[in-house]
């Protein structure tokens, strides 16, 4: 059974930081792994789609990465703001989309 | 605008009752799909479609059920067997084959037991 674990749960940086979030996978089977951000009480955005066949992909001061040989998906926010803070959910495409915990992020101005 | 519509955004049912949530999609999608979401935690799957006339059991399909008759449509019945059906539904819907495979979401409904 495909499990994803999404370290840290939460986490707390000030403004103009560079941060790591992480997402780690059971099963490298996947068709392709997506970034989403969710606001409270909202639905989700999708931010980021990696094909399976791909490594990584960029939009603005986001830059996602994928490594099906290790069960690994790291999301990059570069210089981050407060408009930032939001829960990122990471989702793996198996034939239904299955989700991590989330992590939950706060930007300090 | 294409996307995923939601309806209603706030519902209240009272113990005993079934409820249907709305879910519509106007991107011309192949598969759709229900999630929960309870307080701090991530999604867990209800059920999905990814054809019309078809559908299949999530995680956590005990006391739900759906219809898929039409491509743009996938409602989702909370029945009185569900024990504790006060959550956050979320509606998802996306192409299954092709290069753009990209999943999006509707705005939730959250369901609240009086």
């Amino acid at each position: 059974k495909q499990e994803v674990t999404q370290i840290p749960a939460a986490l707390s940086v000030p403004e103009g930081e560079n941060l790591v979030l992480n997402c780690s996978f059971t099963d490298s089977a996947i068709y392709n792994l997506q970034w989403f951000r969710q606001d409270p009480g909202k639905g989700l955005t999708s931010l980021l789609l990696i094909q399976s066949s791909q490594r990584e992909q960029t939009s603005g001061r986001l830059n996602a990465s994928l490594d099906k040989s290790s069960g690994r998906s790291t999301l990059y926010i570069a210089a981050s703001q407060p408009g930032d803070s939001a829960t990122y959910l990471c989702a793996l495409d198996t034939g239904k989309l299955i989700f991590g915990q989330g992590t939950t992020l706060q930007v300090k101005p | 605008d294409g996307g995923i519509t939601q309806s209603p955004k706030y519902l209240f049912r009272k113990e005993g009752q079934n409820v249907t949530l709305s879910c519509e999609q106007n991107l011309n999608h192949d598969a759709m799909y229900w999630y929960r979401q309870d307080p701090g935690q991530g999604l867990r799957l209800i059920y999905y479609s990814q054809i019309v006339n078809d559908f299949q059991k999530g995680d956590i399909a005990e006391g739900y059920s759906v219809s898929r008759e039409k491509k743009e449509s996938f409602p989702l019945t909370v029945t009185s067997a569900q024990k504790n059906p006060t959550a956050f539904y979320l509606c998802a819907s996306s192409q299954i084959t092709g290069l753009n495979t990209e999943a999006f979401f509707g705005q939730g409904t959250r369901l609240t037991v009086v």
